[in-house]
């Protein structure tokens, strides 16, 4: 099986741009679909990005998604930040299987 | 609407046994496959179980696997984990998800249920 490696924290200013990283031990990002999760304190995740890059009815176009084969990485970019953005963001795909694999989870501070 | 409740959480002796129950509605629960993702306190979603729209396929964590025990009642409209030989590492908030449609990943998630294992 693979991991889903996640910086641990990032913090950014109101209104500028942040970006999240989520990189593939093993296997090819390409493979299979990466999705991003939003939770806040005492909520339960909720979708921002599926499938790479698609936004999800709901999510403001802030919010965007991308992968880099070169780096065998998934993004997450949320721009014009808001202190409302601040919250754990997982990046989270999926085996051959079809069971599930998260990233450790980001910690975003809008300060 | 699309609604995950679960319930059945509590505290338990290392050792003991839990069953919990995740009760769906708002969406036909007979077509869709459904998981199990816990959340330790001040960590990470780990995905636990998942189970098909039939119960033909189910999968667990190696984590858990041998003392877990994920089934549904589509008549019921309802999903279960039974939770046996409980340690102090299952201490977690038990998610139920949906996997809808997108492929390989949750699109509705339950409130959670607290299942605390401690002498």
């Amino acid at each position: 099986n693979f991991m889903l490696t996640q910086p641990h924290s990032v913090s950014e200013s109101p209104g500028k741009t942040v970006t999240i990283s989520c990189t593939r031990s093993s296997g090819s990002i390409a493979s299979n679909y990466v999705q991003w999760y939003q939770q806040r304190p005492g909520s339960a995740p909720t979708i921002v990005i599926y499938e790479d890059n698609q936004r999800p009815s709901g999510v403001p176009d802030r919010f965007s998604g991308s992968i880099d084969s070169s780096s065998n990485s998934a993004s997450l970019t949320i721009s014009g930040l808001k202190t409302e953005d601040e919250a754990d963001y997982y990046c989270q795909s999926y085996d051959s299987s079809f069971m599930w694999v998260f990233g450790g989870g980001t910690k975003l501070t809008v300060l | 609407e699309v609604q995950l409740v679960e319930s059945g959480g509590g505290l338990v002796k290392p050792g003991g046994s839990l069953r919990l129950s995740c009760a769906a509605s708002g969406f036909t629960f007979s077509i869709y496959s459904m998981n199990w993702v816990r959340q330790a306190p001040g960590k990470g979603l780990k995905w636990v179980s998942s189970i098909s729209s039939s119960s033909n396929y189910i999968y667990y964590a190696d984590s858990v696997k041998g003392r877990f025990t994920i089934s549904r009642d589509n008549a019921k409209n309802s999903l279960y984990l039974q939770m046996n030989s409980l340690r102090a590492e299952d201490t977690a908030v038990y998610y139920c998800a949906r996997e809808g449609a997108i492929v390989g990943a949750p699109d509705y998630w339950g409130q959670g249920t607290l299942v605390t294992v401690s002498s």
